[in-house]
C-alpha cells in the first residue's frame, strides 16, 4: 500500500523569505500523481501544485515550486517570497493511476511571521 | 460558478445516533469523493461516486455508507455513531474521476459526537 510521510508537523518562516516543506512517499507503482494542497484556517482545501511522475521537469506555479526526486521518492515544496496569506496547513498527497485513490500525508502547519 | 457546497456545516450528535451529510458538487461535475479529517489520523479517503455508482472505497467500517443521486449530489451516512467519528468530513468533486487536475474541495462538515 502507498504511504505519504510529512516529517515536519510545524514550520515557520519570515515574510519574504523562502521555506521548504518535506514529503516522502512509498509506492511500487511507476506512474502516479503527486500534489500539494493548502488548507487555510477557513478549511477549504486548495490545490497548490501538481506533478506527474513521468515528467522529469519540476512543476512551478508562481512562487511555489517542487523538487521531485523520483528515485528517492521525495517531493518537497518550496515557497519563495513567503506572504502572510501562505499561513496554512499544507498536505502532500499521492494519487495512484491504477486506483484513483488520493492518499494524504499528515500535514505541515506553516506559520508566516511579519 | 458556485463551488462545492456541503450541508450542514456543523453538527452535534449523540453516540448511537445516525447522521446524514450532504455534498453538492460543482455544476457539471459527476464525480464526488468523501474524506474524513481528524487530528490523529489526518485525511483519510472514505469513498468515491461517479454516475451514481461507488467506484472506490476506503478502509472504513460498514457503518459508513454513501450514495449519489442522478443530479450528482451525494450523501454520506454514518450509523451508530461513536465518539471517534468526530471529525471534519470533506467532499471533493471533479468532472470525471480521472480528472485529477480539477478536483475541488468543499468547506467541510464538522461533526461532533458526544
Amino acid at each position: 500500500a502507498q504511504t505519504v510521510t510529512q516529517s515536519q508537523p510545524e514550520m515557520s518562516v519570515q515574510e519574504a523569505e523562502t521555506v521548504t516543506l518535506s514529503c516522502t512517499y512509498d509506492t511500487s507503482e511507476s506512474d502516479y500523481y503527486l500534489f500539494w494542497y493548502k488548507q487555510p484556517p477557513s478549511r477549504q482545501m486548495i490545490l497548490v501544485i501538481r506533478q506527474e511522475a513521468y515528467k522529469q521537469q519540476n512543476a512551478t506555479e508562481n512562487r511555489f515550486s517542487v523538487n521531485f526526486q523520483k528515485a528517492a521518492k521525495s517531493f518537497s515544496l518550496k515557497i519563495s517570497d513567503s506572504q502572510l496569506g501562505d499561513a496554512a496547513m499544507y498536505f502532500c498527497a499521492y494519487r495512484s493511476k491504477m486506483t484513483d485513490k488520493l492518499i494524504f500525508g499528515t500535514g505541515t502547519r506553516l506559520q508566516v511571521f511579519p | 460558478k458556485a463551488g462545492v457546497t456541503q450541508t450542514p456545516r456543523y453538527l452535534i450528535k449523540t453516540r448511537g445516533q445516525q447522521v446524514t451529510l450532504s455534498c453538492s458538487p460543482i455544476s457539471g461535475h459527476r464525480s464526488v469523493s468523501w474524506y474524513q479529517q481528524t487530528p490523529g489520523q489526518g485525511l483519510q479517503f472514505l469513498f468515491e461516486y461517479f454516475s451514481e455508482t461507488q467506484r472506490n472505497k476506503g478502509n472504513f467500517p460498514g457503518r459508513f455508507s454513501g450514495r449519489q443521486f442522478s443530479n450528482s449530489r451525494s450523501e454520506m451516512n454514518v450509523s451508530t455513531l461513536e465518539l471517534g467519528d468526530s471529525a471534519l468530513y470533506l467532499c471533493a468533486s471533479s468532472f470525471v474521476p480521472e480528472d485529477v487536475y480539477e478536483q475541488y474541495f468543499g468547506p467541510g462538515t464538522r461533526l461532533t459526537v458526544t
